[in-house]
């Protein structure tokens, strides 16, 4: 069973236009975040839920909005895409208890043309 | 500020040890963070630090000292597959439930 996934593994789109990414934890975590990894490999957070509460919005244009439905889902809408969104987006989840390693869901490769 | 720092490549031998540093000022400290990322590939959790002192796991050990702000990934006996970008990651205080990375450090292993 796949611990953390995504939808889709790959996105190409034109700028403009409005997509969205979904994420989901078998693990039972209670902690979930979404990543932007960019053309240099740099992973920087954009935002994290704590049991569906929004805890962390790191100056993310307010084009994208995530939402979190309940504990094991969390999803990234993204509006008028533009070229410099193009990235991979990782999903990832911990339990906010212990060590908390986060488990991170395979990415989604979003082009932008 | 907050900031992590890593070499941006090494390069080693198949059977070689290497060491990775990583070096971080960050505000509050719950513990670092070791990953792992294939080539298009997601990263995958290698070992985690919060007190000071060397965590060994198989053929990967990893180092902290709180006081120096500083860590590294040991990684025995290179294999092939060993060669991937290892991040170093840092938690916030408790209760922020933020992870900064850094920028990752690209092994290359050599036959």
């Amino acid at each position: 069973d796949t611990a953390v996934s995504q939808t889709p593994k790959y996105l190409v789109t034109q700028m403009g236009n409005d997509k969205s990414i979904k994420c989901e934890q078998n693990l039972g975590h209670d902690t979930m975040y979404w990543y932007k990894q960019d053309s240099k490999k740099f992973l920087k957070i954009m935002f994290s839920y704590n049991n569906k509460e929004l805890i962390i919005n790191e100056t993310v244009p307010n084009r994208f909005s995530p939402k979190s439905p309940d504990k094991a889902h969390l999803n990234l809408h993204i509006n008028s895409l533009e070229l410099g969104d193009s990235a991979v987006y990782f999903c990832a989840s911990s339990q906010s208890s212990g060590h908390s390693e986060q488990f991170f869901g395979p990415g989604t490769r979003l082009t932008v043309l | 500020g907050q900031n992590i720092d890593q070499p941006t490549e090494m390069t080693a031998t198949e059977g070689a040890i290497v060491q990775i540093n990583c070096t971080y000022q960050t505000s509050g400290f719950n513990g670092l963070f070791w990953y792992q990322q294939h080539a298009g590939e997601a990263p995958t959790f290698l070992s985690y630090n919060v007190l000071d002192g060397l965590e060994e796991k198989g053929r990967f050990s990893s180092f902290l000292s709180r006081s120096k702000g500083y860590s590294y990934l040991l990684l025995k006996e290179l294999q092939m597959k060993d060669s991937a970008s290892y991040l170093c990651a840092v938690r916030g205080t408790s209760g922020t439930y933020k992870y900064i990375f850094g920028t990752g450090t690209r092994l290359k292993v050599l036959a």
